[in-house]
């Protein structure tokens, strides 16, 4: 069975820092990816996603991703993170429709 | 607007009692999941459907199961609840399948004691 892990757990910025979370799957194969981020009090969303071509995604709200096959990656990365970032962000991995989710990061944005 | 709605949100039930969790979708999807977050886990999927009379077991199938009688509602029973089912479950839809942007309810946080 395929996993996904998420290293940083916790992330603690100050407002105007860049921000980049790493991702990473151990399936061999053809993959779709994904983020979605879970807002205090809100439903999980959709970020962004990479089914094929260009391996750097944008998504809503300034977010990006770049896919790096050869390092099994998919790491999420704003340039300049806003206190309403703050949030939990999940990266998920579909391989043959076995969807798996890594824990998790909380991300904590300072004023 | 579409949305996803579960219920109930809090639930707290004691060990060896069968558990209903709703889900109800207005998106008019065929595939409907269920997760569990656990801290530490992310989501597991516990089961999906690609459609009625549709089931499918997921990652930590064992102890629920599930029933697809219409598009709109798939229902999450745990048969005899145990302590290591609490969790917080989610409810999910698509429209096509794992390959698409899934749609999550607001979450039941069930506590089994």
């Amino acid at each position: 069975a395929q996993s996904v892990s998420q290293h940083n757990h916790h992330v603690i910025l100050s407002e105007a820092a860049s921000l980049e979370l790493g991702c990473n799957y151990s399936y061999g194969g053809t993959v779709n990816l994904f983020w979605y981020v879970q807002y205090p009090g809100q439903h999980l969303q959709l970020l962004l996603k990479y089914f094929s071509g260009d391996p750097l995604v944008k998504g809503i709200k300034g977010f990006e991703a770049e896919f790096i096959k050869s390092k099994f990656s998919f790491n999420l990365r704003k340039p300049s993170v806003q206190w309403s970032d703050t949030a939990e962000y999940f990266c998920a991995v579909n391989a043959n429709n076995d969807m798996r989710f890594g824990a998790g990061t909380r991300l904590t944005v300072k004023p | 607007d579409a949305e996803i709605t579960q219920s109930p949100r809090h639930k707290i039930t004691e060990t060896g009692r069968q558990v209903t969790l709703a889900c109800h979708q207005t998106w008019n999807h065929n595939n409907m999941f269920w997760y569990r977050q656990d801290l530490g886990h992310g989501l597991r999927l516990i089961h999906y459907s690609y459609g009625v009379q549709d089931t499918n077991k997921g990652e930590v199938s064992d102890g629920y199961s599930v029933s697809r009688s219409n598009t709109e509602d798939l229902p999450l029973t745990l048969e005899s609840a145990a302590s290591s089912q609490t969790s917080v479950y989610f409810c999910a839809s698509s429209n096509r399948g794992f390959r698409d942007e899934q749609f999550f309810g607001p979450g039941t946080r069930l506590t089994v004691l």
